[in-house]
């Protein structure tokens, strides 16, 4: 069971728009930045969007992220067969004192 | 070239000991966070330990305490994990990643199995 909630999977043809949630509490995204990673099949993560909103340089705009409250969501647009992966978001809880992940998304790109 | 590998992995018993490192290689080491993220075969992601710049404050996940050290060597470039009573459950590629994970490692196997 995973600190922070996330939808085990998601799927979308290629060209749509898709999301993936991630819902925590007061003391995880409520009070810190949110952060997506992607792992490509066989390889190690790789993060896609950093405090919120921010894509490292080398990400497509087709990624973005929002937060509000104690939700952050990770939108992409113009799905292509690559962005099939497994998604995390991971914040800093206050009340654990340490990282917490979400439980993954597998997306489908059908 | 930004890069950190790991190394130290292997099958150990239960109860057993290994020590992981991580080096870093392209970038500053001493001026970020470090920490351990590990994933159990066919799992998510679990954050394992973090350490401070200078190494004065230090976190861990609850399951690993008491048990697992996690230490620094600025002048080497390199982060340590020291994993002692390994249980089947600790089963998993251990990578070393940057701050707030902006950077990861390929990982090194850790197979705890008798």
């Amino acid at each position: 069971q995973s600190v922070l909630t996330q939808p085990p999977s998601a799927s979308g043809t290629p060209g749509q728009r898709v999301t993936i949630s991630c819902s925590g509490s007061n003391s995880n995204i409520g009070s810190n930045t949110v952060h997506w990673y992607q792992q490509l099949p066989g390889t190690a993560p790789k993060v896609l969007i950093y405090s919120n909103n921010q894509r490292p340089s080398g990400v497509p705009d087709r990624f973005s992220g929002s937060k509000s409250g104690t939700s952050a969501s990770l939108a992409i647009s113009g799905l292509q067969s690559e962005d099939e992966a497994d998604y995390y978001c991971a914040a800093w809880d206050d009340s654990l004192d340490g990282w917490v992940f979400g439980g993954g998304t597998k997306l489908t790109v059908l | 070239e930004v890069q950190l590998v790991e190394s130290g992995g292997g099958l150990v018993q239960p109860g057993g000991s290994l020590r992981l490192s991580c080096a870093a290689s392209g970038f500053t080491f001493s001026s970020y966070w470090m920490s351990w993220v590990r994933q159990a075969p066919g799992k998510g992601l679990e954050w394992v330990a973090n350490i401070k710049q200078d190494g004065s404050e230090i976190h861990y996940v609850d399951s690993v305490k008491g048990r697992f050290t996690i230490s620094r060597d600025n002048a080497k470039s390199s982060l340590y994990l020291q994993m002692n009573s390994l249980r089947a459950e600790d089963t998993a590629v251990y990578h070393c990643a940057r701050a707030y994970f902006d950077l990861w490692g390929r990982g090194t196997l850790v197979t705890v199995s008798s």
